[in-house]
């Protein structure tokens, strides 16, 4: 069900960077932000990036945000263990006057 | 914070409504959602209600069996849900948009979840 695609699964050695893509459309990432969730095993997703760029307080600066068109990128730099977690894109739809989100990426940390 | 309540096992056709408790904000002034996770899936955008005005808007999936709205008055969202099925089934998550001006943009405050379990 969901519009926005993202990679299964990324992963990295510690210290690395890795990006996870996030492909929409025109009524969707393309019309307007991009938000970001990070969501560990058990527990409810927490806000990320908001806004396509900007990270809420907290949030390390190893994590950032770009949109081109109708396709969106999450950068992890520095990689470390506590960052294996699933992460979703997101975005509202005015096709459908609702929220999408991404089909969901796991980032393993080797 | 904000506290789900409500999910439990139901059979099939039957009708459940949860309740998601806010504290701490201003309730009356925020969009609120509603997100589901089937079991070991991803996120899934079900219902939401926009600030002071209170326009609701429904994913198509669920759209003529659920329907959300709010009580300001005890700081509670509700998901009333009828015509259950099976793939129903799923963590209900309640959630909050970052500013009050937003509708449908950003979640930065989310409930621990209900699991709602559709069996016979």
């Amino acid at each position: 069900q969901s519009v926005l695609t993202q990679p299964p699964s990324v992963s990295g050695a510690p210290g690395q960077r890795v990006t996870i893509s996030c492909s929409g459309g025109r009524s969707n990432i393309g019309s307007g932000s991009v938000t970001w969730y990070q969501q560990l095993p058990g527990a409810a997703p927490k806000l990320l990036i908001f806004n396509t760029y900007q990270r809420p307080s907290g949030v390390p600066d190893r994590f950032s945000g770009s949109k081109s068109g109708t396709s969106a990128s999450l950068a992890i730099s520095g990689l470390q263990s506590e960052d294996e977690a699933d992460f979703y894109c997101a975005a509202r739809d005015d096709s459908v006057s609702g929220y999408v989100f991404g089909t969901g990426t796991r980032v393993t940390v080797l | 914070q904000l506290l789900e309540s409500g999910g439990g096992l139901i059979h099939p056709g039957g009708s459940l409504r949860l309740s998601c408790v806010a504290s701490g904000f201003r309730f009356r002034s925020f969009a609120m959602s509603w997100v589901r996770q089937a079991p070991g899936k991803g996120l899934e955008w079900v219902a939401g209600l926009s600030g002071n005005v209170g326009s609701t808007y429904i994913a198509e999936s669920v759209k003529g069996r659920f329907s959300v709205s709010r009580d300001p008055f005890r700081d509670t969202l509700y998901l009333q849900m009828d015509s259950l099925r099976v793939d129903d089934t799923a963590i209900y998550f309640c959630a909050k948009d970052l500013e009050p001006t937003d509708l449908l943009e950003s979640f930065d405050l989310w409930g621990p979840g209900t699991l709602v379990t559709v069996s016979s």
